[in-house]
């Protein structure tokens, strides 16, 4: 079926500096996408998220930009602290439920 | 405010045995969600609950799974017998429809991890 998926499985940055996550999609139709980290032994945790009328939206630390003309989503992490350590999963919302990619383990070098 | 519930946090069965997983859900959120997250991999949908009904069981597999949400509240999922290849983490989230955006935001318990021997 149509997934998201992600480009790389792990991602290596040292604290401090900005990490960027990517996102691919296939399915045109899909109009929210939503940025989850999951830590170690618990669930997917709500980060940020975007429709797909916008092509960037910001929070604390975090970014997200779309590009529709190539299905791809980022999410930018600033000042990355070890406490960002986590597996990131990009998520489409289609039908009334999530779809999410395989997810990418990001690691912060202190 | 309290976030999902579940429990038991991990099970160790053999195959062919029962299992069963309870979900209470955040106050006030009338959609529920059960998903299966196999190492490495994103969570899928298995069931959603609308209240009490189910809304999309499409990809649970009914021959050894079912669910249950109860006066549209707690919810269980069981499995029986179970399989090797049903080892997973099982996930619960639960939501409400965020008017605003008109979005559901979903809320994910830790899950419970299920280790069929």
């Amino acid at each position: 079926g149509e997934n998201v998926g992600l480009h790389l499985p792990t991602l290596s940055v040292q604290e401090g500096d900005n990490s960027i996550i990517n996102c691919a999609y296939s399915n045109s139709a899909s109009d929210y996408f939503i940025w989850y980290k999951q830590e170690s032994g618990k669930g997917p945790q709500f980060i940020i998220d975007i429709r797909s009328n916008m092509d960037k939206r910001q929070g604390q630390r975090v970014t997200v930009l779309l590009n529709k003309t190539v299905k791809h989503l980022s999410l930018q992490i600033a000042a990355t602290q070890p406490g960002d350590s986590a597996v990131y999963f990009c998520a489409d919302y289609r039908a009334n439920n999530l779809f999410f990619g395989t997810g990418t383990r990001l690691t912060v070098i202190p | 405010e309290a976030g999902v519930v579940q429990s038991p946090r991990y099970k160790i069965i053999e195959k062919k045995q029962p299992v069963a997983f309870w979900c209470n859900p955040i106050s006030g959120h009338n959609t529920l969600y059960w998903y299966r997250q196999n190492l490495g991999q994103g969570p899928e949908l298995l069931i959603r609950y609308e209240n009490e009904e189910a809304v999309d069981d499409s990809q649970l597999p009914k021959d050894r799974f079912s669910a249950e949400r109860l006066k549209g509240v707690d919810s269980t999922l069981k499995i029986q017998p179970a399989e090797l290849g049903d080892s997973a983490v099982y996930l619960c989230a639960s939501s409400r429809w965020d008017s605003p955006i008109g979005l559901e935001t979903q809320y994910f318990g830790p899950g419970t991890r299920l280790l069929v021997l």
